[in-house]
């Protein structure tokens, strides 16, 4: 069973359009993250969720909107996409209430805006 | 606010020598320090994490760490590795107060292990 879970693996899109990735986990977390890497492999969070509020958001454009309809789904929407949008999102969740606990990541989404 | 600095983008080894990948940290409040390795189009993976206790760590894959609070350190570390160790390394750094999920991650460094 797959722990944390995102669709697509990979995504390809013209600017200015507006896509959306999928994130499941089934780990029973109650918080879920969305974390950016891009093409030097820097990764940097953007957002985080705890018991589906948002209680992290970093300095991310407003065209990115996370949402978040249960503790078990994270999904991001991106709108007018930017070539500079292009990266991999990977998405995370871990048990909030434990210290120390580590976040458990997604495969990734490779988006690539053309 | 934390800060984590990775000293080597690249290191290249050869198979069965010995690796040490170097993370440094800076925090004003006490942190929990992670290792993560990223393979090839993969995610990341816990490799180990220091919380307290015992300051060398063992982890998976046969790797370990070492916390000197002193020089404010977490150094990996495996005696001999693997062609299948080449990947991304990331140290990553939380403070005691906050989820651990939301850390700081280091630059990366990418180790290649040559036959």
């Amino acid at each position: 069973d797959t722990a944390v879970s995102q669709t697509p693996k990979y995504l390809v899109t013209q600017m200015g359009n507006d896509k959306s990735i999928k994130c499941e986990q089934n780990l029973g977390h109650d918080t879920m993250y969305w974390y950016k890497q891009d093409s030097k492999k820097f990764l940097k969070i953007m957002f985080s969720y705890n018991n589906k509020e948002l209680i992290i958001n970093e300095t991310v454009p407003n065209r990115f909107s996370p949402k978040s309809p249960d503790k078990a789904h994270l999904n991001l929407h991106i709108n007018s996409l930017e070539l500079g949008d292009s990266a991999v999102y990977f998405c995370a969740s871990s048990q909030g209430t434990g210290r120390g606990t580590e976040a458990f990541f997604g495969q990734g989404t490779r988006l690539t805006v053309v | 606010a934390q800060s984590v600095t990775q000293l080597d983008s690249q290191v290249p080894v050869f198979e069965e020598a010995p690796v040490e990948l170097r993370c440094n940290y800076s925090s004003s409040v006490s942190v929990y320090l992670f290792w993560y390795v990223q393979y090839p189009n993969q995610g990341l993976q816990l490799l180990l994490k220091y919380l307290s206790g015992s300051t060398l760590v063992k982890g998976i894959n046969g790797f370990e760490a070492e916390f000197n609070k002193s020089q404010t350190s977490f150094h990996l570390r495996k005696p001999s590795v693997h062609i299948s160790d080449t990947a991304e390394y990331f140290c990553a750094v939380s403070d005691r107060y906050t989820n651990a999920g939301k850390s700081t991650f280091g630059d990366g460094t990418t180790l290649t292990v040559k036959p």
